[in-house]
């Protein structure tokens, strides 16, 4: 069975640090991963895609990465702002046509503190 | 402004009451999904339509039913809601990116 997997579950920071936040699948064949963010109370909003010839891909301060070998994504967020605060979900999509293949991580909650 | 609408945005009902939740979305997007999010469980697909007249199950069907007869609108039936169906409920559409794009979520209390 398909699975998305995503750490820590929460995590507190400084306004201004950064973080990381980790995300690893085991969807097959991969199409593409995607990061969402999620304000408490609001429906989740795109941030990034990676497919599979990607890298690294930055959205602002959001830089998001992918190795396709390992199956591993990380959102690293840089100069964090309290506005950070939210739930970040990794959704990852099976390359077997339609839009029903697709798998939703947990989600990591973060609360960036003054 | 590209929108998905959902309606409404909170609503507590008894079990057994039959109710509707409405989606409507202006992208002319062809597939449109129905989720429930839980604490601890992430996102949970329902229902899903690929187009007008196209609907099928997703991970947690069980109470629930869907109906696509407008390519715009998509409706979350539940005809005998009971307690464990109160949740946070998404409705999202899509289009050929796959990019979902989701409404502001309807949170249901089922007495």
């Amino acid at each position: 069975k398909n699975q998305v997997e995503q750490s820590p579950q929460s995590l507190i920071i400084l306004e201004g640090k950064n973080c990381t936040l980790q995300c690893n699948y085991t969807v097959s064949p991969f199409s593409n991963l995607r990061w969402y963010k999620q304000d408490t109370g609001r429906g989740p909003v795109s941030l990034t895609i990676m497919t599979f010839s990607e890298n690294t891909k930055s959205n602002g301060r959001y830089t998001a990465t992918l190795d396709a070998d390992t199956k591993q994504s990380s959102l690293h967020i840089t100069a964090s702002q309290l506005s950070d605060s939210a739930s970040y979900i990794c959704v990852v999509r099976e390359n077997s046509g339609g839009y029903q293949k697709v798998t939703f991580g947990t989600g990591t909650k973060l609360q960036v503190i003054p | 402004e590209a929108q998905v609408t959902q309606n409404p945005r909170y609503l507590i009902t008894v079990t057994g009451k039959k109710l509707t939740v409405t989606c409507s979305q202006n992208m002319n997007h062809e597939y449109m999904s129905w989720y429930r999010q839980d604490p601890g469980l992430g996102l949970r697909q329902i229902y899903y339509s690929m187009n007008v007249e196209a609907t099928d199950k997703g991970d947690v069907p069980e109470g629930y039913k869907v109906s696509r007869k407008e390519k715009r609108n998509f409706p979350l039936i539940l005809e005998s809601p009971s307690p464990n169906q109160t949740s946070l409920y998404f409705c999202a559409s899509a289009k050929n990116t796959g990019e979902l794009f989701f409404g502001e979520g309807s949170r249901l209390t089922v007495l």
